[in-house]
């Protein structure tokens, strides 16, 4: 079963606006953390913004932030005033502390930032 | 902090050949996890080691792969013979438990 859920493969937003990139996940770890990762063409995998599960706050780095909402197992990242060298490939992923520690990520989704 | 360390960062071998692949993790780091990234099967977690033990191989697609942490500074992901089908961006990734997973800047493979 998919544990990460990426349901929208391809985005184009126009410069400057705000973007939200969806995830929704499944555990019954009561202790997890959630990641987004952000891939440009270049192909490295960049770190973003990290919400634990216990975490009362909603997690925000600079112009990232990520609506979380635990009920609904919803993890959305929010780019505001998006750049074009925000265009790129955009993973969430999860890990499990109670039950094997590991990272998993969704399928990804392709930004695209129009001038 | 240099970060996780791949190399080489590139690589071209004929198919049948023995292909290593080298990952020097994060100082401190004791969770050093081997992914393989394709357009079809996208991020896969292949092997990832705690304390440089093996926790969990299950995402090793067949023998012909193997992955070895002889310390704590120092891993390998071995694929012999190599196939064409194995050609892919291979990451190498660290974090300590329960905390952020940091990527080397991954090695892409060509078999031909």
């Amino acid at each position: 079963a998919q544990k990460i859920t990426q349901t929208q493969p391809g985005m184009f937003v126009q410069e400057k606006e705000a973007v939200t990139l969806d995830c929704t996940y499944d555990t019954s770890d009561p202790s997890y953390g959630l990641f987004w990762y952000k891939q440009p063409s270049s192909g490295e995998m960049i770190f973003l913004i990290y919400q634990g599960s216990y975490d009362q706050q909603n997690a925000t780095e600079g112009r990232y932030s990520l609506n979380f909402q635990k009920a609904r197992k919803s993890a959305n990242l929010v780019i505001s005033a998006s750049q074009l060298g925000d265009s790129a490939m955009y993973f969430c992923a999860m890990r499990e502390v109670n039950r094997d520690d590991k990272i998993i990520f969704g399928k990804g989704t392709r930004l695209h930032i129009l001038p | 902090d240099a970060g996780v360390i791949q190399s080489p960062r590139h690589e071209v071998t004929e198919m049948g050949q023995e292909v290593t692949l080298r990952c020097k993790p994060i100082s401190g780091h004791d969770y050093l996890f081997w992914y393989r990234q394709t357009m079809m099967r996208g991020l896969e977690l292949l092997i990832y080691f705690n304390n440089n033990v093996p926790i969990d191989d299950s995402g090793m697609p067949e023998d012909r792969f193997s992955a070895k942490m002889p310390n704590a500074s120092f891993s390998t992901l071995k694929i012999q013979p190599s196939e064409p089908r194995d050609s892919a961006v291979y990451f190498c990734a660290s974090s300590v438990s329960q905390g952020i997973t940091r990527f080397g800047q991954g090695t892409r493979l060509t078999v031909v």
